[in-house]
């Protein structure tokens, strides 16, 4: 299995500022996403980070809005860029297959909840 | 396009009763199927995992659940529920192709009646 620690675990951000999320793991992962969960709802990938290259989004998510860096095996940062009220969510981070293991299996970060004013 | 539906947007039964939460997936290949339980306040835990093999799988916390590839269905059950059991329950199906990502459903919560 994998230990995954998200910071911060929550903040309250002003309109119009930038928040960046930290994705740690415990060991060496191939894939690493990101999901956003808004209120009451499900969770949708934002994208898929790419060690060494740029991030892979999907419908309706943008670079410019969530630039994603993945700098080596076991660590990503989210940033939500130019905070509205409407990005108000739980941010979470999974992995995927570490690297020693051979089963198909995604771990969850805790999330970081993200209120923005 | 992949997708995952649970019709059920929310289920209340009483402790000790048994309990089918639904789940129907749209996907052209043989999908990779997840249950996940997520409380109140809580991360996201899996249940269980199907991906081959015996159609009935077992999981946590006395969980079970059946992939029925006739129905594209994979139906959660459990026996007897517990208090504890009230939460957030996410039917998903990953596609495992060239980059393995997870599609969730958009969840059902249950409550338990005492």
């Amino acid at each position: 299995s994998a230990v995954i620690s998200q910071k911060p675990s929550r903040d309250i951000c002003q309109r119009g500022t930038s928040l960046t999320i930290q994705c740690q793991v415990d060991s060496q992962v191939t894939m690493m996403f990101w999901y956003r969960q808004q209120p009451g709802q499900s969770l949708t990938l934002i994208a898929t980070a790419n060690q060494g290259s740029e991030a892979t989004y999907e419908s309706g998510f943008v670079i410019d809005k969530f630039p994603i860096s993945r700098p080596n095996l076991t660590f990503s940062t989210l940033t939500v860029s130019n905070m509205s009220p409407e990005d108000s969510s739980i941010y979470l981070c999974s992995v995927d297959r570490t690297l020693a293991s051979t089963d198909n299996e995604q771990f969850f970060g805790p999330g970081t909840r993200l209120t923005v004013l | 396009a992949q997708s995952v539906t649970q019709p059920d947007i929310h289920i209340t039964v009483s402790e000790g009763a048994s309990l089918e939460l639904r789940c129907n997936y749209s996907y052209g290949a043989t999908p990779y199927l997840f249950w996940y339980v997520q409380s109140p306040g809580q991360g996201l835990q899996l249940l269980l995992k199907y991906f081959s093999g015996d159609t009935l799988v077992q999981g946590i916390k006395g969980f079970e659940a059946e992939f029925k590839r006739s129905q594209s269905s994979f139906n959660l059950r459990k026996p007897s529920v517990h208090w504890s059991d009230a939460a957030e329950y996410f039917c998903a199906v990953a596609l495992y192709s060239s980059a393995s990502k997870i599609i969730f459903g958009s969840g059902t919560r249950l409550s338990i009646r005492p």
